[in-house]
């Protein structure tokens, strides 16, 4: 079974710093997806990036980039220019991408990222 | 609109009353998920519905524990004689199946659950 594991429970940041958040995983599938998502306080899940294993580029959506390091089963997400509506709580999540496999997301027990302003 | 919709927002019930949590997935989206967050726990999953296919139950923690999708879209978990480590907030997703497929799930705001 895959596991999805965030060490840091927490972690703060200065407004318009930088700030990565850690996610490592384990699988023993070479077919897969990553995700990070965004939980605010009004508990709605919203999809932050997303990185498709089978590509070497590290995915970049605005201020957030990832930094997929496959062979470590390291998928770090990077906040640059930490704004104050960042602060949320932060889910790393796997899916697998084989053929006929379940479609559900296994996710870490997530960090809550605070920004001072 | 257009979002993954649940109901109720937040429920108190009493140990040992049964409740029903309901979720309304996108329109369109064949696949639907729920999952349970318990304070400082990551996200749980319960129960998997895809299309007509048999549901995956693997998730849930206990047989007080059941839902169905009814006509293919909307859900309904319910848990009978509720124990106050039901206490979480209760989330359902839903997905697009087929192509295109991100594997991205679209989440509802939850239904937090408190058992006194």
């Amino acid at each position: 079974a895959q596991t999805v594991t965030q060490s840091q429970p927490e972690m703060s940041v200065q407004e318009a710093e930088t700030v990565t958040l850690s996610c490592t995983y384990d699988t023993s599938e070479s077919d897969y997806y990553l995700f990070w998502y965004k939980q605010p306080p009004s508990r709605q899940m919203i999809l932050v990036i997303r990185q498709e294993a089978y590509k070497q580029q590290n995915a970049t959506e605005n201020r957030f980039s990832v930094n997929f390091q496959k062979a470590a089963k390291s998928f770090s997400l990077k906040i640059s220019d930490s704004q104050l509506g960042d602060a949320a709580m932060y889910f790393c999540a796997y899916r697998s991408g084989a053929t006929g496999a379940n479609s559900k997301l296994t996710f870490g027990k997530g960090i809550t990222l605070s920004v001072r302003p | 609109g257009a979002g993954v919709s649940q109901s109720p927002s937040n429920k108190v019930t009493e140990k040992g009353k049964d409740v029903e949590l309901r979720c309304d997935p996108i329109s369109g989206h064949t696949a639907l998920y729920w999952y349970r967050q318990s304070l400082g726990q990551g996200l749980e999953f319960l129960i998997y519905f895809q299309g007509n296919s048999a549901p995956d139950k693997s998730g849930l923690p206990s047989d007080r524990f059941s839902a169905e999708r009814t006509g293919g879209s909307v859900s309904t978990l319910t848990i009978q004689r509720t124990q106050q480590e039901d206490s979480a907030v209760y989330l359902c997703a839903s997905s697009l199946m087929g192509q295109p497929n991100t594997g991205e799930l679209f989440f509802g705001e939850g239904s937090r659950l408190t058992v006194l």
